[in-house]
């Protein structure tokens, strides 16, 4: 169990539609990273937040966007829905930005229809 | 070329084989090594993590790092039905843990 909890487990929404998915972590784990697994293939990089401040962004355009909070929460927003958004989105925690490794969620299954 | 390929398999063993898990990579900048392990419907479960080159052992689990050939290993001993899973390895330069770039991934089965 890596105390970080994912909601939804499921989604489906339409094409241009807008989604929000959320992510809380354990205490203390100031950094959190989300990663966009398609079917198939491994988890890509999406952004990172460290102290609700980004820190660093993967080759994603800016309709996916994203907030952490002070409680350790966190959230992924994705404006004007592609089909090719359909995916597992997954949230991960450390407990700082270099040294230690990343636990995973089990992940929101995104649809996109 | 991609920064990180992986043979995506799949790989069908008996139950008790050993287990070999390859990767290779192109970015001689990967400072941190990292194996998960990701059964169906659930988020990847860190197994490994190691830093620069050599070896860590943890109970079955071997993982080898050869930075000079840019080549990574994960060893299963004595393999069971329950390790059948799908196994990612990933790697970072460091300074941003976040940023993992990852394979795509083997999936084993272990059969009784």
């Amino acid at each position: 169990e890596t105390g970080v909890t994912q909601s939804p487990t499921h989604l489906i929404k339409t094409r241009g539609q807008q989604v929000t998915l959320r992510c809380s972590s354990q205490s203390g784990h100031n950094t959190v990273s989300w990663y966009q697994q398609a079917l198939g293939q491994g988890p890509q990089f999406i952004f990172q937040y460290y102290r609700e401040e980004e820190n660093g962004r993967g080759n994603f355009p800016p309709r996916f966007s994203g907030l952490q909070f002070p409680n350790y929460s966190s959230e992924l927003n994705v404006n004007a829905l592609e089909l090719d958004d359909s995916a597992l989105y997954l949230c991960a925690s450390s407990t700082d930005r270099y040294n230690s490794p990343l636990h995973f969620g089990n992940g929101t299954r995104l649809t996109v229809t | 070329q991609k920064e990180v390929e992986q043979d995506p398999g799949p790989l069908s063993v008996p139950e008790g084989a050993i287990v070999s898990l390859n990767c290779t990579y192109s970015n001689s900048a990967f400072q941190y090594f990292m194996w998960y392990r990701q059964y169906s419907r659930k988020g990847p479960e860190l197994l490994m993590y190691t830093y620069s080159s050599g070896n860590k052992e943890d109970g079955r689990f071997t993982a080898q790092v050869d930075k000079s050939s840019k080549y990574i290993s994960l060893f299963i001993r004595d393999s069971q039905p329950s390790d059948s899973a799908t196994y990612l390895c990933a790697m970072s330069e460091g300074g941003s843990q976040g940023n993992l770039i990852f394979g795509k991934g083997t999936k084993l089965s272990v059969k009784p």
